[in-house]
């Protein structure tokens, strides 16, 4: 069945670092690619997505590429605020119209000032 | 738009106790599912519905009852309460979608449940 391994956390950066959180998938066909986020106390939003291969998502200067040669979707930043903590969840969605979502384990990620 | 609305917010149940966690969206959503969050392992599905009158299990279904009696509402039933229960529960909701397409799932804000 459809899995997505994500980068074990937690991670803490200092406030203008680089940030990548690492994501991997397995599915057949030709999956959707989505990263939500967790902000504390609250419910999941989506950040953003990529619906085929080779598309770029992105979002609130994040980005993710649709890797499919090699099944990744890399969440990436080029300068993290402390308003980025949160939790980072990688998912995909079958490739059928199929609504389900897979969700990875969740990458907590805290910034310091 | 209230978006998915969720409640309660917070429940203590001991073990045996039955409770319905409830679940209501305003967007006109066809689908909709529950999902329990635990550390380490994600969100899990429980059950899910892709409209009214219809409903199939997810993951981890077993302990969970659903119905979905209107487009709006979604709720969990816990029949007999176990403390493997205790969890961070979400409802989320989205469109319905045509083959190829994609869905972004809009979430409530999350029940947490503890069981003693």
């Amino acid at each position: 069945g459809d899995s997505v391994t994500q980068m074990e956390g937690p991670v803490t950066l200092s406030e203008e670092a680089f940030l990548t959180i690492n994501c991997t998938y397995t599915a057949t066909g030709y999956p959707s690619l989505f990263w939500y986020v967790q902000y504390p106390g609250e419910g999941l939003q989506l950040l953003l997505k990529a619906t085929k291969a080779d598309d770029k998502g992105s979002n609130k200067g994040f980005e993710a590429t649709y890797r499919k040669e090699t099944t990744s979707f890399h969440l990436e930043k080029g300068s993290v605020q402390v308003s980025d903590s949160a939790v980072y969840f990688c998912a995909l969605s079958g490739s059928f119209g199929n609504e389900k979502l897979t969700f990875g384990t969740g990458t907590r990620l805290t910034i310091i000032p | 738009n209230a978006g998915v609305t969720q409640t309660p917010k917070f429940q203590v149940l001991k073990t045996g106790q039955s409770m319905t966690l409830q679940c209501a969206q305003d967007m006109n959503h066809e689908y909709m599912s529950w999902y329990r969050q635990d550390p380490g392992m994600g969100l899990r599905l429980i059950h899910y519905s892709v409209g009214a009158g219809i409903t199939d299990q997810g993951e981890v279904p077993n302990g969970y009852n659903v119905s979905r009696s209107t487009t709006e509402d979604f709720p969990l039933r816990l029949l007999s309460a176990a403390p493997s229960q205790t969890s961070v529960y979400f409802c989320a909701s989205s469109p319905s979608l045509g083959r190829g397409g994609y869905n972004e799932q809009f979430f409530g804000p999350g029940t947490r449940l503890t069981v003693l």
